[in-house]
Formats: C-alpha cells, structure tokens, sequence
C-alpha cells in the first residue's frame, strides 16, 4: 500500500511551457485535492474532486487545470508556466461518507510533493 | 469567512517540557478541526481532529488538542517535548456544507536538547 504517490520530486520548467503533475492513490478514496504551499502561506487549494469524473475550483485554480478519469489518478496541468507558480505542490486524498462531508470525512492523506521551479 | 490563525510562526521548547502550539479559527454553524504535522520534505501527516463529542481529542505521538467553543480555539498539546517533534505545524478548519479545508500558516515547532 503506497498510499498517495506523486511525481516528479523536482522540476524546473522555463515560462511558458507546459507540464502534468501526475498524483495517483492507491487507498480507494473518493475524494482528491491539490495544493500549493508557498513560504509562509500555509497551503491553498487549487483544485479537488468528489470522484471520477466529478472537479472543482478552490481558492488559487488560475493557470491550472484538473482531469479525474479514474478514482485512483488526479493529474494537474500547467499549461503556461509562469514565475508565480514556483511553489511546492501536494495531493492528498480522503474517504468520506454520506452527503455531508466534513462531517463524515476522514483525515486526509498527503503526498510528498513537487518542489516546481519557473524561471 | 471562515478563517483560522495561528499567532506563533515559531515555538522553542526545551525537551521534557510541555508544549503548546496555538490555533484559533472562526466559522459559521459547527468547526471542524484538524492538526496535521510536517516534517522536512514530506507531505503532511494527519495528527488529530475534533468533529464532536469531548473537548479533549487526543491524536498520535502523545499529542492532544482542546477545543475550547467559547474562546473558539484548538490548541496542541503535549506534556514532555521530544526532540523529533521538531516540524511545522498546520491548524485546519472544515468548512460546514463543502468539501473543502482551509489551512493556517503554520507553527515551527522546536524542541532543544
């Protein structure tokens, strides 16, 4: 059991290109969710999905986009890279029941990251 | 808004001591609360959480966290440092009716030998 897989660890892309990070579960979990931690910011949330098929926007989703084809894999597309998008990116993925979710929710379950650099 | 702060970007303890990492959060209806821990380039790891029931939640590591609803605060605990506990801290709250979490900035937590 992997738990929550990302790569790559490390990336520098240059302005204007374009790049997938990949995110993939191995736990089951219905609910996946990308963030961006910048120094001294706590994390933002880009994107999240409810389940295959199923997106939506949080609070940062400019400059990005999200497919979920499958339950296991939530890949996230930088399509124009740009400087301001240097961060740490994380996905993490939960398990949660019935139409209320935070309070049915179990904790959510992190990867290790990607360290992206634009320049 | 739904918001959660946390006043200290670092805290020093020395080891055996108790520690307190403080988290504060305002939302409307009922808080979901969450602490989660980091340590050098991992991802976050869940620590404990408090959806209802007793006050006092206790989590893994030793760690426990108070939810105190008039005072609206989540404060981690732990009654002897440890050297390894040394990381950032995250406070979260849930957002009632959504799926969503939103973070504090985080504490750095260190403890001296």
């Amino acid at each position: 059991n992997a738990g929550v897989t990302q790569t790559p660890k490390f990336r520098i892309l240059k302005i204007g290109q374009s790049m997938t990070l990949q995110c993939t579960q191995d736990m089951n979990h219905n609910y996946m969710y990308w963030y961006r931690q910048d120094p001294g910011m706590g994390l933002k949330l880009i994107y999240y999905s409810v389940g295959a098929g199923i997106t939506d926007k949080g609070e940062v989703p400019n400059g990005y986009n999200v497919s979920r084809s499958t339950t296991e894999d939530f890949p996230l597309r930088l399509e124009l890279a740009a400087p301001s998008q240097t961060s740490v990116y994380f996905c993490a993925s939960s398990y949660t029941l019935g139409w209320e979710p935070v309070l049915s929710s179990y904790e959510q379950y992190f990867g290790p990251g990607t360290r992206l650099t634009v320049t | 808004a739904q918001s959660v702060a946390q006043p200290e970007d670092q805290v020093n303890v020395a080891e055996g001591n108790p520690l307190t990492v403080k988290c504060t959060y305002s939302v409307s209806g009922n808080p979901y609360l969450f602490w989660y821990v980091q340590y050098p380039n991992r991802g976050l790891q869940f620590l404990l959480k408090y959806i209802t029931g007793d006050n006092l939640v206790k989590g893994s590591y030793g760690f426990e966290a108070e939810f105190n609803k008039s005072q609206t605060s989540f404060h981690l605990k732990k009654p002897s440092a440890l050297v390894s506990d040394s990381a950032l801290y995250f406070c979260a709250v849930g957002v009632s009716g959504t799926y969503k979490y939103i973070f504090g900035t985080g504490t750095r937590l260190k403890v001296l030998a």
